[in-house]
């Protein structure tokens, strides 16, 4: 069975300084890897997405993602936050199929 | 392209009633999904339709529960009769093909009192 593990409930970060959202995950086959934002008041959005290909990825907002077979993770990075980022932050994983197993969430917030 | 819309955004009713969601898909998508979220907890697969059937509704709950999607376009998704624990926000996604990535609407706010 496939599973997705955010281990940051919440995460501060100030301004201006990078940050990084962990999510390990767990399949005995290939997958699909995704984060999507959940902005207040908001629905989920696609933030990036990996397929096949470059282990690097890019998303929006600047937010970057890199796809590590070997520690079986995708942790999302962006160098340098702002205000706006502050969200709620969903890993999800899916074995090439349709259904997706998402994370526990992990909610950042951007301090000034 | 207008995105996957769900109506209501906010739902409060007493144990023991009826509720009803709605999901409208992006136009195209036959593939149509409803997960949801728990109180602090991940987001979860209810089910999935490809046009108006069921492919796997593997996640649903009980039979308390009741999801259509008739014609092939937008669905219901039917909690009769509601208990506390069926609170939390359900989402709808859709996408083209099965296997594609799936776009999320805004989500529902159950809350049953």
């Amino acid at each position: 069975a496939q599973s997705v593990t955010q281990l940051d409930s919440q995460v501060p970060v100030f301004e201006e300084a990078p940050v990084e959202l962990r999510c390990n995950y767990s399949s005995s086959v290939s997958v699909y890897l995704f984060w999507y934002v959940q902005y207040p008041n908001q629905g989920l959005q696609l933030l990036l997405k990996y397929l096949s290909g470059s282990t690097l990825v890019k998303g929006i907002n600047g937010f970057e993602a890199e796809f590590n077979k070997s520690q079986t993770s995708f942790h999302l990075r962006k160098p340098s936050v702002h205000i706006s980022d502050t969200a709620e932050y969903f890993c999800a994983v899916s074995n090439r199929a349709y259904k997706y197993i998402f994370g526990t969430g992990t909610r950042l917030k951007v301090l000034a | 392209e207008a995105g996957v819309t769900q109506f209501p955004s906010h739902s409060v009713i007493e144990k023991g009633q009826t509720v009803t969601l709605r999901c409208d898909p992006i136009s195209g998508h036959d593939n149509l999904y409803w997960y949801r979220r728990v109180m602090g907890k991940e987001i979860k697969f209810l089910l999935h339709f490809v046009k108006e059937s069921k492919q796997d509704e593997s996640g649903m709950p009980n039979n308390r529960f009741l999801a259509e999607r008739t014609g092939g376009t937008y669905s219901t998704l039917k909690v009769q009769p509601a208990e506390l624990e069926d609170s939390g926000v359900y989402f709808c996604a859709s996408s083209r093909g099965t296997g594609d990535t799936q776009y999320f609407g805004p989500g529902t706010r159950l809350t049953v009192l």
